[in-house]
């Protein structure tokens, strides 16, 4: 069975400095993996998705996750935070012709200091 | 272009009760998944419909049924509320061949059950 585990319930961080979300996962082929952003009462926005190649995988708003399989993680990172980034990270695992159903962790809520 | 739609955005029913919440995807996609999300939880599947079948299914009750109709659109139904009904509903939507994999979603139905 796939599962996904962020480790980090909420992290806070000061405006300006870098971010790192942890995301493991269980997995028994090859994943697809994705990282998804929810803002309070608004549905998920995919940030970035990881299906082949590169592990180094660039998203929108300057986010970018890197896949290690020996590791089983797929962190998402970020070099500079603005404000406007708090809200709540969703890490996801899907199969390739299926990822309709996906597996989501419990989330990372982001808090952001001025 | 409009996104995935969804209605209502927010409901209360009582315990015992139907309810139905529809979904309009994202034009072009062909293929609707809904999830439900707990407070403090990340989404978890619910099932998926494509060709107006559904297609898979989590691990959900049979209180839990769907459709997706002909212009694909889709209904989610849940019988016999139970206060654990209580949750965010979220539909996403895809293009099942030939699209990114990348799924989109609404901005949620919220279901209270007193």
């Amino acid at each position: 069975a796939q599962s996904v585990t962020q480790p980090d319930i909420h992290i806070t961080v000061s405006e300006g400095a870098s971010l790192e979300l942890r995301c493991n996962y269980s997995y028994g082929a090859t994943p697809y993996l994705f990282w998804y952003v929810q803002s309070p009462g608004q549905g998920l926005q995919l940030l970035l998705k990881y299906f082949s190649g590169d592990t180094l995988v660039q998203g929108i708003k300057g986010f970018e996750a890197e896949f290690k399989r020996s590791q089983s993680s797929f962190n998402l990172r970020k070099p500079s935070v603005h404000w406007s980034d708090a809200a709540e990270y969703f890490c996801a695992v899907g199969a390739n012709t299926n990822a309709g159903k996906s597996t989501f962790g419990d989330g990372t809520t982001l808090t952001v200091k001025p | 272009d409009a996104g995935v739609t969804q209605s209502p955005t927010h409901l209360i029913k009582t315990r015992g009760q139907q309810v139905t919440l529809r979904c309009s995807p994202k034009s072009g996609h062909d293929t609707v998944s809904w999830y439900q999300q707990a407070l403090g939880q990340g989404p978890q599947f619910i099932f998926q419909y494509y060709e107006e079948e559904e297609r898979q299914r989590g691990n959900f009750p049979d209180r839990f049924s769907g459709h997706q109709f002909p212009n694909y659109s889709s209904e989610l139904n849940v019988n016999a509320l139970l206060l654990g009904d209580s949750a965010l509903y979220l539909c996403a939507s895809r293009l099942l061949a030939g699209g990114s994999g990348e799924l989109f979603f609404g901005e949620g139905s919220r279901l209270t059950v007193l």
